[in-house]
């Protein structure tokens, strides 16, 4: 099936840091999507890209769709301890389906 | 805003017995709805998808006997794990779409607070 390949895995961070991570896939996708999931919570929409080399920002996050429909990245600019989480990635597939990357968890030192 | 709720957000059976989890949109109506299951430390693996009056879709290897998924109306659909074992404790969250595509490419999924099932 639809493969996305997410890394990091985690990362280790000071607080101010920026952060950056990216998703792959050998498939070709219309939509890429980030969520941001906190410990015993549903994913919550970080971001939503519909066009081939779209960036967009929401506050300090800022994702952009890869001009090959292959790939996406989010960087998290001058991190807070809040941003501490996990990080997934989603492309959408046909019917309205999501695949998810396997996750990046971020941990934030104050 | 777009507010999907799950209920009940944490429930422990007996090996053997049946659950049902509810998931709402609270403030649209979803025409689909998604059910994603969550182990520890892994991804979400989507395991169904729903369309309110017709049968939902299983992704291969999830077992629609067991799994029974009702989507009776536009704002809420149910997953029930019949005979659950320990080994289908898991997070389970819903997802809910609003709109019928993304011609606009405005609609996307909004999930639930997930329900976190433990079998004894």
């Amino acid at each position: 099936g639809q493969q996305l390949n997410q890394s990091p895995q985690s990362m280790f961070i000071q607080e101010g840091e920026d952060v950056s991570m990216n998703c792959t896939s050998s498939s070709i996708f219309n939509t890429w999507l980030w969520y941001k999931q906190d410990p015993g919570e549903g994913p919550v929409l970080l971001i939503a890209l519909y066009k081939a080399g779209e960036l967009t920002s929401n506050g300090r996050l800022t994702a952009q769709f890869g001009i090959t429909r292959k790939d996406s990245f989010l960087n998290i600019s001058a991190s807070i301890p809040s941003d501490v989480g996990i990080y997934f990635c989603a492309a959408e597939t046909s019917g309205s389906r999501l695949t998810f990357g396997e996750g990046t968890q971020l941990t934030v030192n104050p | 805003g777009a507010v999907v709720s799950q209920h009940p957000s944490r429930v422990i059976c007996k090996s053997g017995t049946s659950v049902k989890i509810e998931c709402r949109s609270l403030d649209f109506q979803a025409t689909t709805m998604f059910w994603y299951r969550q182990f520890p430390k892994q991804s979400l693996m989507l395991m169904a998808t729903s369309n309110e009056g017709s049968k939902a879709t299983y992704e291969q290897g999830v077992e629609k006997d067991k799994f029974l998924i009702n989507h009776a109306s536009l704002t809420l659909s149910t997953l029930t794990v019949t005979s659950a074992h320990p080994e289908d404790s898991s997070f389970y969250i819903c997802s809910a779409r609003r709109g019928w595509g993304n011609l606009l490419g405005t609609d996307t999924q909004y999930f639930g607070p997930g329900t976190r099932l433990t079998v004894l």
